[in-house]
């Protein structure tokens, strides 16, 4: 059975650094990509960045460009993201999803982690 | 950039019926990279349909999608309680807005 199990959100203040981990089971994990998606309270999803199955490539929405590093780990079958200079507008669940070979669609998500920036 | 309209936004329909979800894209896509996903409310999304077309595992063939260049469709054939839910088009890394679909 495929699980991912996000970590490592909480509250944050504005300008402040987070690392989100999202630990994988149930498939060969060195042979997929992996995305992190959010989702504000309230709002729609997200797509925030992906990591090639070997670990490249590596893609960011632009909202995040700069700010946010993704990275993997095949020895723990986890993919991180490490968030810093945090805004409020960064609140949100982020989701981390498995995707299907070749194309940016994810066919197994985590259950989320929540992540507020606030003062 | 391409962005996904998606109508319409709330959909009220009841048990047993046929619901029609549509999702336009600002200009032509690949099919084989427009997703459909369902969301219930405290849930992560769930995908359905992937390629345009295909059942993702597990998903009741009373969901199905058709569609290509701008436009896309993902119907539900007889609703069930269980499918009153937000549902979702994405193509790449573009989601559209979502469907409330409502009793």
């Amino acid at each position: 059975e495929v699980q991912l199990l996000e970590s490592g959100g909480g509250l944050v203040q504005p300008g402040g650094s987070l690392r989100l981990s999202c630990a994988a089971s149930g498939f060969a994990f060195s042979n997929y990509a992996m995305s992190w998606v959010r989702q504000a309270p309230g709002k729609g999803l997200e797509w925030v960045s992906v990591i090639g199955a070997g670990g490249t490539p590596i893609y960011y929405a632009d909202s995040v460009k700069g700010r946010f590093t993704i990275t993997r780990d095949k020895s723990e079958n986890t993919v991180y993201l490490q968030m810093s200079s945090l805004r409020a507008e960064d609140t949100a669940v982020y989701y981390c999803a498995k995707q299907l070979p070749g194309v940016r669609i994810f066919d197994y998500w985590g259950q989320g982690t929540l992540v507020t920036v606030s003062s | 950039e391409i962005v996904l309209t998606q109508s319409p936004g709330t959909l009220s329909l009841s048990p047993g019926e046929r619901a029609t979800l549509s999702c336009r894209a600002s200009q032509s896509v690949s099919s084989n990279y427009l997703a459909w996903y369902q969301q219930k409310p405290g849930q992560a999304p769930r995908l359905l349909i992937y390629g345009a077309s295909s059942r993702a595992t597990g998903i009741p063939d009373r969901f199905s999608g058709s569609g290509s260049g701008t436009d896309f469709t993902l119907t539900i054939s007889r609703l069930e309680p269980e499918d009153f839910a937000l549902y979702y088009c994405q193509q790449w890394g573009t989601f559209g807005q979502g469907t409330n679909l409502e009793i």
